[in-house]
């Protein structure tokens, strides 16, 4: 079964610091991965897309790294702000199809 | 960027009433058009994909009389939630692609908070 899940679940850091957050998939094969940003009670937002072929994509203070090898992805953000604050999904596309598995999800707070 | 738009963004209804909701690409074209449902806490969940001018297709568990979904143009698609009742409240999301090609991006809509008393 095609699953995409994400640890921690939840996380808090003081603002300005460092945080990484997990995916592990066993989508296979999968032609990309995402990873969307959600702030609350709004809809997801784009922040990298990987192939399957490539190793790490920045966007700014975030920064997604993929080891198809594991079938992990991280998505590191550097410098956090208060702004930061919301829930970060990754999101697998499995070859043949259109359609998104979307993982669980990771809360995160960052506090002032 | 490509810009999704849905309307409305917060709506609350007696139950046994019906709701639509509408989302529209506002930049582009959608050649495709996905709904999704969303609880607390919890990730989406596809609920059916429409392409312009054919019918949708539904989610396994997803009742396709009870969630009407047209796709009657390009830039358009609605959800009617009929009959509501209130375990149909949750937040509802759409999104659209552009492209034919499986690779293209889906671009979310805000949301709708549907809320049935």
């Amino acid at each position: 079964k095609n699953q995409v899940e994400q640890s921690p679940q939840s996380l808090i850091i003081l603002e300005g610091k460092n945080c990484t957050l997990q995916c592990n998939y066993t989508v296979s094969p999968f032609s990309n991965l995402r990873w969307y940003k959600q702030d609350t009670g709004r809809g997801p937002v784009s922040l990298t897309i990987m192939t399957f072929s490539e190793n790490t994509k920045s966007n700014g203070r975030y920064t997604a790294t993929l080891d198809a090898d594991t079938k992990q992805s991280s998505l590191h953000i550097t410098a956090s702000q208060l702004s930061d604050s919301a829930s970060y999904i990754c999101v697998v596309s499995p070859i043949g199809t259109y359609k998104y598995i979307f993982g669980t999800g990771t809360r995160l707070k960052v506090l002032a | 960027g490509a810009v999704v738009s849905q309307h409305p963004s917060r709506v609350i209804c007696k139950s046994g009433t019906s709701v639509k909701i509408e989302c529209r690409s506002l930049d582009f074209q959608a050649t495709t058009m996905f709904w999704y449902r969303q609880f607390p806490k919890q990730s989406l969940m596809l609920m059916a994909t429409s392409n312009e001018g054919s019918k949708a297709t539904y989610e396994q568990g997803v009742e396709k009389d009870k969630f009407l979904i047209n796709h009657a143009s390009l830039t358009l698609s609605t959800l009617t939630v009929t009959s509501a009742h209130p375990e149909d409240s949750s937040f509802y999301i759409c999104s659209a692609r552009e492209g034919r090609t499986l690779t293209d991006t889906q671009y979310f809509g805000p949301g709708t908070r549907l809320t049935v008393l």
